[in-house]
């Protein structure tokens, strides 16, 4: 089965100070893994994704995320981080290879970026 | 709207009402998906369809019924047997999958309120 945590319910960071948000998953094989965004009242935007490569993977609006096998991880970060990117923040999975399965998503991080 | 259109953007129930939530896509995807997201529990699966005529049960999908009769449109439906649908919904479509697409798409949801 898969699974995805998301161990943060909220971040706090000021403005111009690098972030992190958390996501492991658990998966049977190799993972495909996405991060979303979603602003209030709105759906969610699709920020990156990795499925094979580079373990670093940069996406829309300056964020990256890691990705770490070892650690079965996927962090998403930023050097500096905008009161803008005050949002709510996805970790997604499915196995790869997987055709069409529905992803499984973590129940979320709020990052508040404080000026 | 990313090819993916939800309406109505807000929809108010009385108690023991069926309502019917639309999710049309015009880009000719294969799969749609409906998701439910509640405060603190992000996104759970209630139905989901890869072809035509052919659905599959999500996680929450008692008291849900949807339809697959045209490629574009995947309707749910929120019967009088769901006990608790105050809830926003979510749609998403997605071609099939391969190292060229990005996850999925969403609609920008309906929040459903029961009064």
């Amino acid at each position: 089965a898969q699974s995805v945590a998301q161990p943060e319910d909220q971040v706090n960071v000021a403005e111009g100070n690098p972030l992190t948000v958390k996501c492991t998953y658990s998966v049977s094989g190799n993972p495909y893994l996405f991060w979303y965004v979603q602003y209030p009242n709105r759906g969610l935007q699709f920020l990156l994704k990795y499925i094979t490569g580079d373990n670093l993977v940069k996406g829309s609006y300056g964020f990256e995320a890691e990705f770490n096998k070892s650690q079965t991880s996927f962090h998403l970060k930023k050097p500096s981080a905008l009161v803008s990117d005050s949002a709510l923040y996805f970790c997604a999975v499915r196995a790869l290879n997987s055709g069409n399965t529905p992803l499984v998503f973590g129940k979320g991080t709020r990052l508040s970026v404080i000026a | 709207d990313g090819g993916i259109t939800q309406s109505p953007k807000y929809l108010f129930r009385k108690e023991g009402q069926n309502v019917t939530l639309s999710c049309e896509q015009n880009l000719n995807h294969d799969a749609m998906y409906w998701y439910r997201q509640d405060p603190g529990q992000g996104l759970r699966l209630i139905y989901y369809s890869q072809i035509v005529n052919d659905f599959q049960k999500g996680d929450i999908a008692e008291g849900y019924s949807v339809s697959r009769e045209k490629k574009e449109s995947f309707p749910l439906t929120v019967t009088s047997a769901q006990k608790n649908p105050t809830a926003f919904y979510l749609c998403a479509r997605t071609p099939l999958p391969g190292p060229g697409d990005y996850g999925y798409t969403f609609g920008s949801g309906t929040r459903l309120t029961v009064v």
